[in-house]
């Protein structure tokens, strides 16, 4: 079964500073992806970064980067230069395919979210 | 702009009373999902739907119905045999099956027993 770890209780970080949100997962599947979601009080979920397990290289997208250690089973968001409304939850997922009658699917399976608060 | 809008905002239910919640997209997207978040926890996967008139269970599908007769819409009805509805209810959509395509979700609906 897929599982996803998030562990740390509420982040703080001055503003301009980086953080790092740690995520750990667990997967027999060699085949698959690891995403990032920001979600702000007002509830959507915002998209960020993606992995997927065959990457050689981290991602990154723009201040965001992804500190992926396979072996470690770990994929860590790094924000870098924090702003106020970096403010939010933040929830780390990975997808994974599962076969259905009619073919094949991806699923995401969600940690349950480390809040960040952006301090001025 | 294209995208996912999800209504109502805030939804009321009675007791013994079946509720739908309308999801709909202009992505093109042929994969639509929905998710259940409940305070302080991360998202869970109700129903999913890779194309038209074709969905499957999730994880949590009990006391709850779909169907997806458009690729635009994908409704959710959160029927009476669903003893606690109360939560924030994510409808998502993705291009296809590929694991490496990113969800994009909608605003979500708050759902409350009256």
């Amino acid at each position: 079964a897929q599982k996803i770890t998030q562990t740390q209780p509420g982040m703080f970080v001055q503003e301009k500073e980086a953080v790092t949100l740690d995520c750990t997962y667990d997967t027999s599947d060699p085949s698959y992806g690891l995403f990032w979601y920001k979600q702000p009080s007002s509830g959507e979920m915002i998209f960020l970064i993606y992995q997927g397990s065959y990457d050689q290289q981290n991602a990154t997208e723009g201040r965001y980067s992804l500190n992926f250690q396979k072996a470690r089973k770990s994929a860590n968001l790094v924000i870098s230069a924090s702003q106020l409304g970096d403010s939010a939850m933040y929830f780390c997922a990975m997808s994974h395919r599962v076969r259905i009658i009619t073919g094949a699917n991806s699923k995401l399976t969600f940690g349950k979210g480390i809040t960040l608060s952006v301090r001025p | 702009d294209g995208g996912i809008t999800q209504s109502p905002k805030y939804l009321f239910r009675k007791e013994g009373q079946n509720v739908t919640l309308s999801c709909e997209q202009n992505l093109n997207h042929d994969a639509m999902y929905w998710y259940r978040q409940d305070p302080g926890q991360g998202l869970r996967l109700i129903y999913y739907s890779q194309i038209v008139n074709d969905f499957q269970k999730g994880d949590i599908a009990e006391g709850y119905s779909v169907s997806r007769e458009k690729k635009e819409s994908f409704p959710l009805t959160v029927t009476s045999a669903q003893k606690n509805p109360t939560a924030f209810y994510l409808c998502a959509s993705s291009i296809g099956q590929n694991s490496n395509q990113p969800q994009h979700f909608g605003d979500g609906t708050r759902l409350s027993i009256l």
